[in-house]
């Protein structure tokens, strides 16, 4: 079994600042792909970044960044220069060979003026 | 394309009803997820299909909950009796054939309230 962890279930950041939401996985397999997606009050989930396990290299996507740790087995998000539409429920996100993808609690933004 | 399509976007009921979620994936798009998300449970994995079969239906809380894809291009979630905790949002999604390499297309959801 795989499970997402998301221990933080809100955040805030002030607009224009930085903020890293974390999260952390375990999984038995050896490849698989990670996900952050982004759900702002209309519902919809909105892929923000995608991580390949094979690669040592962060993966980047212009504001947004992860740092992942392999084996620490976590994959936090960064989001620099903060925005007001960056505001939304954010989950973390697993997919393993079995093409299941498990989420994680979720963390709430808000992103003050 | 325009995306993955549900319908309806709110449904209201009374408990002991049958209620129909339906969804259309994206043209292409060899497998089909339908989460439930609540509060309590965050996103949860009810079923997915892979070329109109289902491939693994676990997460389906129990006999009240079924799910067809009759073909490529439709699905539907199917709850007989509706109970008071059957509220959530149900999303579907789709998403390409590609094993690990996949991003999942998410629909806008159908919130369900049971009263």
């Amino acid at each position: 079994a795989q499970t997402v962890t998301q221990s933080q279930p809100e955040m805030s950041v002030q607009e224009a600042e930085t903020v890293t939401l974390s999260c952390t996985y375990d999984t038995s397999e050896s490849d698989y792909y990670l996900f952050w997606y982004k759900q702002p009050p209309s519902r919809q989930m909105i892929l923000v970044i995608r991580q390949e396990a094979y690669k040592q290299q962060n993966a980047t996507e212009n504001r947004f960044s992860v740092n992942f740790q392999k084996a620490a087995k976590s994959f936090s998000l960064k989001i620099s220069d903060s925005q007001l539409g960056d505001a939304a429920m954010y989950f973390c996100a697993l997919n393993n060979a079995g093409n299941m993808l498990t989420f994680g609690g979720g963390t709430r933004l808000m992103v003050k003026p | 394309d325009a995306g993955v399509i549900q319908s309806p976007r709110h449904e209201v009921t009374e408990m002991g009803q049958e209620v129909t979620l339906r969804c259309k994936p994206i043209s292409g798009h060899d497998y089909l997820f339908w989460y439930r998300q609540t509060m309590m449970r965050g996103l949860e994995l009810l079923i997915y299909f892979n070329n109109n079969v289902p491939i693994d239906d676990s997460g389906m809380p129990e006999d009240r909950f079924s799910a067809k894809m009759p073909n490529a291009s439709f699905s539907t979630l199917k709850i007989q009796p509706s109970e008071p905790r059957d509220s959530a949002v149900y999303f579907c999604a789709s998403s390409w054939d590609r094993w690990g390499d996949t991003e999942a297309f998410f629909g806008q959801g159908t919130r369900l309230t049971v009263v």
